[in-house]
């Protein structure tokens, strides 16, 4: 197995600008999670789906961040307009169930975003 | 709302030093209790876990041991090596969501 599969791996844009990262679960994962990890806050959990489906996006920052899974294999996070303060590493992870105590997450790599 | 603390880095070791990464937990009810670990370049992956009080989780000579009296959970290794360089994530799991720390980079000289 490939495991998940984030793109691009780093992005640079002006402010102002629209950006959208891109992931891949493993196949046969119910659940997609988008994480966002910078130096002051650590690792926060932007939002998660179920069978494509919006669960909770109580950890999304604002109207400007928006995410969608259109089908099991695929999802997009978007930034629109990007701001200085969205620079961060933005994971996306995938698991089998959902069981907070339990489950194992598997990560992707990541997408390095610098907006200047 | 759950929190977990760990120790701030960057640690610096000579190889075949010990390890300890301290991590302590807020929680309600009695969460499990992860470490995982970020090589470079690389996304998280699932080092060890204890699920009770308790009980210790290992994995590739790392330790953990779960202490409810002491809401703690600090990651052990007894000689490191150079492929250890990598950043240590603590995590609580509780009924609502997982929660990580800020993270501990660990960087191993030879």
């Amino acid at each position: 197995d490939a495991g998940v599969i984030q793109s691009p791996r780093h992005e640079v844009t002006e402010m102002g600008q629209e950006v959208t990262l891109r992931c891949k679960p493993i196949s046969g994962h119910d659940y997609l999670f988008w994480y966002r990890q910078t130096m002051m806050r650590g690792l926060e959990l932007l939002i998660y789906f179920n069978n494509n489906v919006p669960i909770d996006d109580s950890g999304m920052p604002e109207d400007r961040f928006s995410a969608k899974m259109p089908n099991a294999s695929f999802s997009t996070l978007k930034i629109q307009p990007s701001e200085p303060r969205d620079s961060a590493v933005y994971f996306c992870a995938s698991s089998v169930v959902l069981s907070w105590a339990n489950e194992k997450l598997f990560f992707g790599s990541g997408t390095q975003l610098s907006v200047l | 709302g759950d929190s977990v603390t760990q120790m701030e880095g960057p640690v610096t070791l000579s190889e075949e030093a010990f390890l300890t990464i301290n991590c302590t937990y807020t929680a309600t009810g009695y969460p499990s209790l992860f470490w995982y670990v970020q090589y470079p370049g690389e996304g998280l992956q699932l080092l060890l876990k204890a699920t009770k009080a308790d009980d210790k989780g290992s994995n590739k000579g790392f330790e953990a041991t779960y202490r409810k009296e002491t809401t703690s959970f600090h990651l052990e290794k007894g000689s490191v090596q150079v492929s250890d360089s990598a950043v240590y994530f603590c995590a609580s799991g509780g009924s609502e969501k997982l929660v990580f720390g800020k993270g501990t980079k660990l960087t191993v000289n030879p």
